[in-house]
């Protein structure tokens, strides 16, 4: 089936650094998005992509849908403590069934003070 | 504006039996959808809803079934539990097909 590979799996950063992460898959994707979740929550909508080469900015995020439409990243810049947690991308298909969001494996984040 | 709700936070059920998970949708937000995250995974979709019909499903056994209400609220029903449909079941609303908004998730577990 679909697959979105998404890396790294884990990342362990200093306060105030950047982070970048991003996913890739073989397929074309309609839209690109990005979650944050944490322990006991569901996931929070972050960010929404729907144009190849769309660069979108919510305060710290930013993210990007590649042009070949098969890829997406997300960075975050000067990291504080609460951005800790787990990073999915997810995406619909060009030929998609039904408003299924198909999810990377995620990418945990600590920030160490 | 309330976000989407669901019930309960927490179940434990025994192998052989069944269960239903309710959901609330976001008001203004006319489409449901269901999905199993298992630990350490991502979230799997399920199905989704909208005007009541089933609009797309994911691969799932036909155990696991739905609902959608004129509310727009709706239930995810599994029967003949397995160990391995311990989970979290999250719920996630939207107007139509757009950015999919999510609830708390109701934490399975299945003995």
């Amino acid at each position: 089936g679909q697959q979105l590979n998404q890396s790294p799996q884990s990342m362990f950063i200093q306060e105030g650094e950047d982070v970048s992460m991003n996913c890739t898959s073989s397929s074309i994707f309609n839209t690109w998005l990005w979650y944050k979740q944490e322990p006991g929550e569901g996931p929070v909508l972050l960010i929404a992509l729907y144009k190849a080469g769309e660069l979108t900015s919510n305060g710290r995020l930013t993210a990007q849908f590649g042009i070949t439409r098969k890829d997406s990243f997300l960075n975050i810049s000067a990291s504080i403590p609460s951005d800790v947690g787990i990073y999915f991308c997810a995406g619909t298909l060009i030929y998609n069934q039904g408003g299924k969001l198909i999810f990377g494996q995620g990418t945990e984040l600590s920030v160490k003070p | 504006e309330t976000g989407v709700t669901q019930s309960p936070t927490h179940l434990i059920k025994t192998r052989g039996q069944q269960v239903t998970l309710r959901c609330s949708s976001q008001s203004g937000h006319n489409t449901v959808s269901w999905y199993q995250q298992a630990l350490g995974q991502g979230p799997q979709f399920i199905f989704q809803y909208y005007r009541e019909e089933e609009n797309g499903r994911g691969n799932f056994p036909p155990r696991f079934s739905g609902l959608q209400f004129p509310n727009y609220s709706s239930e995810l029903n599994v029967n003949a539990l397995e160990l391995d449909d311990s989970a979290l079941y999250l719920c996630a609303s939207s107007r139509t097909q757009s950015e999919q908004y999510f609830g708390p998730g109701t934490r399975l577990t299945v003995t």
